[in-house]
């Protein structure tokens, strides 16, 4: 399995809901890695975990709470977003130790009203 | 950190054209350069890399060079097709930090 899954596909939130983003990969890779990509930019880092803890926190709002429960799977979860919080939320996977070659799951997009 | 620029911004060419984008990086312990092809509302895909030890890869009509006395490396993409119309991102991976840093993209548009 090559593949980095995410759901859901698209998700409208108000900014008092709590919700939950999903990702999972099969590839046994142990790096797994959160980014926020609004259009025409670049995918910009929130999180990594690295072994199913987290090593790499961007500097990022706490109303983003990252969770890795086990080596196959990723949330993000959401609570009392901004509306320019709107945008492609994407997973990645890799090796440890190999960033430059990440594996990229279809994203979710997120619009927060 | 880590600056990586990628120009140009745009890059129009005709169908059977040549497309050239060129990324510098600022990170000298960089050693490992991918590109990543972004078609419309769809995923990044890795669609090729080179190490540092090595000018030049190629893969079909896609290719890479890398110039690391001048830390600079480019993505050439011969005899375009319309299928080749999307964003490409080029990055540079901090060997120490676990993350890559990535330029601000490319738009190609091949026309027809």
């Amino acid at each position: 399995d090559t593949e980095v899954t995410q759901t859901p596909k698209h998700l409208v939130m108000g900014m008092t809901n709590k919700k939950s983003l999903k990702c999972e990969q099969h590839m046994g890779h142990r790096a797994m890695y959160w980014y926020k990509q609004k259009a025409k930019k670049p995918p910009e880092l929130m999180f990594v975990y690295s072994y199913e803890k987290l090593s790499i926190n961007e500097s990022v709002p706490s109303r983003f709470s990252p969770e890795c429960p086990n080596s196959s799977l990723l949330n993000l979860h959401l609570h009392a977003l901004q509306p320019e919080d709107s945008a492609l939320y994407l997973c990645a996977s890799s090796q440890v130790g190999v960033a430059y070659e990440q594996y990229f799951g279809p994203g979710t997009r997120l619009t927060v009203t | 950190g880590e600056n990586v620029e990628q120009h140009p911004s745009t890059l129009s060419v005709q169908e059977g054209d040549s497309a050239v984008i060129k990324c510098t990086y600022s990170d000298s312990a960089s050693n490992y350069f991918p590109w990543y092809k972004q078609e419309l509302g769809k995923r990044p895909q890795l669609i090729i890399d080179i190490r540092s030890n090595v000018g030049e890869k190629k893969d079909q009509r896609i290719a890479v060079t890398l110039n690391k006395t001048a830390k600079h490396f480019s993505l050439h993409i011969t005899e375009t097709q319309p299928e080749d119309s999307a964003v490409y991102f080029c990055a540079a991976p901090r060997p120490n930090a676990g993350k890559s840093t990535f330029g601000d993209g490319t738009t190609l548009t091949v026309k027809p």
